[in-house]
């Protein structure tokens, strides 16, 4: 079975702070996408971010960056500057397992982690 | 942009009736539809994937006579909750593959929350 998992339920930082919120994943692949999307209370995903597992270089959108470490199945958000804005629920969701048959691939999401900015 | 509109955002039936949520992808062509439940607080569980023109692939313990899913086209899925029961109260997210220059992004509609009474 795929297995996602964010260790932390809930996190709550100081606005202008620095956040790193966690994840890890279990995987058979070689080749396969990671993504990060963010749930505020409109309940609307959101994408924040992408990773493309065969890249070595740590993908970066403004504020927010990854830390992709394939060997250990890690896939870690780094949030800068956080801001009111970044209240919301993360998911890590890394495209697993890969559909062969029609060449698409699904999402696994972890458990999530309750984000907090506080003014 | 890629756009998937999602109707409708907030329904409420009454017990033993069944229940219609349309997903739709409005620039673009949807290659694959996927189907999620949320339960409050909780994360996103896969229900389903569509593909236009085929049969759903439904997840282990989600039935696919209570949940039915049609894709005809590559803009239009529908998820119809039949015979709902409180227990069937969620919401209900639908997301949405591109068909061409695929970067492996999926595209969320706003969500359906549903409440069977």
């Amino acid at each position: 079975a795929q297995t996602v998992t964010q260790s932390q339920p809930e996190m709550s930082v100081q606005e202008a702070e620095t956040v790193t919120l966690s994840c890890t994943y279990d995987t058979s692949e070689n080749n396969y996408y990671l993504f990060w999307y963010k749930q505020p209370p409109s309940r609307q995903m959101i994408l924040v971010i992408r990773q493309e597992a065969y890249k070595q270089q740590n993908a970066t959108e403004n504020r927010f960056s990854v830390n992709f470490q394939k060997a250990a199945k890690s896939f870690s958000l780094k949030i800068s500057d956080s801001q009111l804005g970044d209240t919301a629920m993360y998911f890590c969701a890394p495209q697993l397992p890969k559909n062969k048959i029609f060449g698409n691939e699904k999402l696994t999401f972890g458990t999530g982690t309750r984000l907090t900015i506080i003014p | 942009g890629a756009v998937v509109s999602q109707h409708p955002s907030r329904v409420i039936c009454k017990s033993g009736t069944s229940v219609k949520i349309e997903c739709r992808s409005l620039d673009f062509q949807a290659t694959t539809m996927f189907w999620y439940r949320q339960f409050p607080k909780q994360s996103l569980m896969l229900m389903a994937t569509s593909n236009e023109g085929s049969k759903a692939t439904y997840e282990q313990g989600v039935e696919k006579d209570k949940f039915l899913i049609n894709h005809a086209s590559l803009t239009l899925s529908t998820l119809t909750v039949t015979s709902a029961h409180p227990e069937d109260s969620s919401f209900y997210i639908c997301s949405a593959s591109k068909r061409e220059g695929d970067t492996g992004e999926l595209f969320f509609g706003e969500g359906s929350r549903l409440t069977v009474l």
